[in-house]
């Protein structure tokens, strides 16, 4: 049963903590991407990867961090640097980011609220 | 200007209706377009992609593309209650360019 798979799917974070949400795919697909989505507003990309040990700022990486060790896995860590991290985080996996036939499809996503 | 437009709606058509979803772009180098269906507290889902001008047909969906025009529109024939969603507009030029996202436009269908 391919797909992508988040957790966890709610995440209550105190000021001043790290916390780590979990991506993994097995589509086989290369690129994966973190999007951060928040009521009224489109999605926006945190970070993505095209490969293996290779990721990417996107337009709103401040106070966020990702590896890419493993093809399947792409984590993201909201660090305390991230001053309003309360949203719903999406993560996302498609073949390529290379070409313009790349269909993005999107996990169950994880709600982040901050107490 | 915003990059991606959609009307947020909501866009409330009886049920049977052809429901359609209208988005606009401003890069004009854009080459791949998409329809992702989003149900309240649910992640985005793909439903079409269109790439060249014209009609794409699939099932009860038409996407349409003008790309003189910068738009792209969603047709959806014989709607139904549970076709109520936001339906999200994405971009994407050639390359390694990102997927730009539109705020989404909401659809209720009235039984």
């Amino acid at each position: 049963d391919g797909g992508i798979t988040q957790s966890p799917k709610y995440l209550f974070r105190k000021e001043g903590q790290n916390v780590t949400l979990s991506c993994e795919q097995n589509l086989n697909h290369d690129a994966m991407y973190w999007y951060r989505q928040d009521p009224g507003q489109g999605l926006r990309l945190i970070y993505y990867s095209q490969i293996v040990n290779d990721f990417q700022k996107g337009d709103i990486a401040e106070g966020y961090s990702v590896s890419r060790e493993k093809k399947e896995s792409f984590p993201l860590t909201v660090t305390s640097a991230q001053k309003n991290p309360t949203a719903f985080y999406l993560c996302a996996s498609s073949r390529t980011s290379r070409s313009s036939y790349n269909e993005q499809f999107f996990g169950p996503g994880t709600r982040l609220t901050v107490l | 200007q915003k990059e991606v437009e959609q009307n947020s709606g909501p866009l409330s058509v009886p049920e049977g209706a052809i429901a359609s979803l209208n988005c606009t772009y401003s890069d004009r180098v854009s080459q791949s377009f998409f329809w992702y269906r989003q149900y309240s507290g649910k992640s985005p889902e793909l439903i079409m992609s269109i790439y060249s001008n014209g009609d794409k047909e699939d099932g009860r969906f038409t996407a349409q593309l003008n790309k003189a025009s910068q738009y792209v529109s969603l047709l959806i024939r014989d709607s139904q209650p549970s076709d109520s969603a936001t339906y999200l507009c994405a971009v994407k030029a050639g390359g390694y360019q990102k997927v730009t996202f539109g705020t989404g436009t909401k659809l209720q269908v009235i039984p």
